[in-house]
């Protein structure tokens, strides 16, 4: 069955700092896709970026960058330069190709960005 | 057109209760997805819609659970003789079908935070 594990419920960083957010998945289909979504206190989700399985690069969307290791099936988001307002909740989630339009989401990570 | 949009963003009910949710998407998307999250959890998938079509169903799904794309554009989701464990946030989300590429996020609303009292 597939899975997304998210392993540190909280985290903290200094504003201006860089900060990873862990992600790993399990799935047994070589094609799928990889996601991130931020979620303040307001409740939406915000989709941030994505990855590919046959993506060569790691993707980058600004600020945001996924580092994707296939072979250990983790795909860590990684934050540089954290403000004040990237405080939210943030989810990794995983829709396998062909099989499933469904997201299956870990149960996310509270970033927590202080002055 | 800025977003998905859910109505209402919150509802409270009593145990025993049918309510009824109703999510707008994004105009060109022809895919609807419902979610459910409760405290401390991520989202779980529930349903989704290609047009008006509903193509897959959670086994979260009970019978009390029923929803509807009548037309292809807005949903509704209803549930009868509501319960305490049904108290959590209900998500909307909409995409475009991929054509061969993968790369169609999903852009959710805000979603509706039921609480059955």
């Amino acid at each position: 069955a597939q899975k997304i594990t998210q392993t540190q419920p909280g985290m903290f960083v200094q504003e201006k700092e860089a900060v990873t957010l862990d992600c790993t998945y399990d799935t047994s289909d070589p094609s799928y896709g990889l996601f991130w979504y931020k979620q303040p206190s307001s409740g939406e989700m915000i989709f941030l970026i994505y990855q590919g399985s046959y993506d060569q690069q790691n993707a980058t969307e600004g600020r945001y960058s996924l580092n994707f290791q296939k072979a250990r099936k983790s795909a860590n988001l990684v934050i540089s330069a954290s403000q004040l307002g990237d405080s939210a909740m943030y989810f990794c989630a995983m829709r396998e190709a062909y099989n499933t339009d469904k997201l299956i989401f870990g149960t996310g990570t509270r970033l927590q960005v202080f002055p | 057109d800025t977003g998905v949009s859910q109505d209402p963003r919150h509802k409270i009910t009593k145990r025993g209760q049918n309510v009824t949710f109703r999510c707008d998407p994004i105009s060109e998307h022809n895919r609807l997805y419902w979610y459910r999250q409760t405290l401390g959890q991520g989202p779980e998938f529930l349903t989704y819609f290609q047009n008006e079509a509903q193509l897959e169903k959670s086994r979260l799904l009970s019978d009390r659970f029923s929803a509807e794309r009548p037309k292809g554009s807005f949903s509704t989701l209803e549930i009868q003789r509501t319960e305490q464990g049904d108290s959590a946030m209900y998500l909307c989300a909409s995409s475009l079908a991929p054509t061969g590429n993968m790369n169609t996020e999903a852009f959710f609303g805000q979603g509706t935070r039921l609480t059955v009292v």
